[in-house]
């Protein structure tokens, strides 16, 4: 199982928007509605941002929404801040009953 | 509050065995997935294993099948990773978190360190 791509890094100034891409196939992005995020600061363990493609944990801010279209989901933060600055990723479910990771996208502020 | 502690991890010399331990507190330990993620140094996140909430389903990633062995003891609220014939490359942080059956981590532990190393 091929990890899924996302661009190495993505940046944007305060207040922007940006959006991450999580390319894969149809035996996992294209094939089930379960395509995740997670976010990971610096030494500190992944946080869950976005689950099933569009929902968001208790917690998380509505600045945080997700999408997919065909084997591409599609992360996007509004507003950006500063304290999102991190290394961002996709999980996908796969036709194997297994999970799939993004190779990750570090986000930079401006 | 959902807490998952990892131990267990520390300096191993290749070729050795190692089991690491998750201890579960906060939520129903026995009715939750749960998941086995590891990162190398500098490196992505890796999905390793998981298993169903009674324990009689294993789902792992191919390149690691046959060294990896997820378990779990409900009536210790416990999740575990057997790792044999340890090799350079499994050095890494490993992370045990709760899953559902469509969402690989939906709360993570701290992670604890394995050095394969000699």
């Amino acid at each position: 199982q091929s990890a899924l791509t996302q661009p190495a890094s993505v940046s944007g100034s305060p207040g922007q928007s940006i959006t991450i891409s999580c390319t894969g196939t149809s035996s996992d992005v294209g094939g089930y509605n379960y395509v995740s995020w997670c976010q990971q600061h610096p030494g500190k363990a992944p946080r869950l941002v976005v689950y099933d493609v569009t929902n968001r944990p208790s917690g998380v801010s509505n600045r945080f929404s997700g999408s997919k279209s065909g084997n591409t989901a599609s992360l996007t933060i509004s507003g950006l801040q500063a304290e999102d600055e991190a290394d961002y990723y996709c999980i996908s479910y796969t036709s194997s009953s297994t999970y799939v990771f993004g190779t990750g996208t570090k986000v930079t502020v401006l | 509050e959902v807490q998952l502690v990892e131990s267990g991890g520390g300096l191993v010399q290749p070729g050795g065995s190692l089991r690491l331990s998750c201890a579960a507190s906060g939520f129903t330990f026995s009715t939750y997935w749960m998941t086995w993620v590891r990162q190398s140094p500098g490196k992505g996140l890796e999905w390793v294993a998981n298993i169903k909430p009674d324990g009689h389903g294993k789902y792992y990633v191919d390149s690691l099948k046959g060294r990896f062995t997820i378990s779990r003891d409900n009536a210790k609220n416990s999740l575990y990773l057997e790792i044999n014939s340890l090799r350079a490359e499994d050095t890494a942080i490993y992370y045990c978190a709760r899953a559902t059956v469509a969402t690989a981590g939906t709360d993570w532990g701290q992670g604890t360190l394995v050095t394969v190393s000699s």
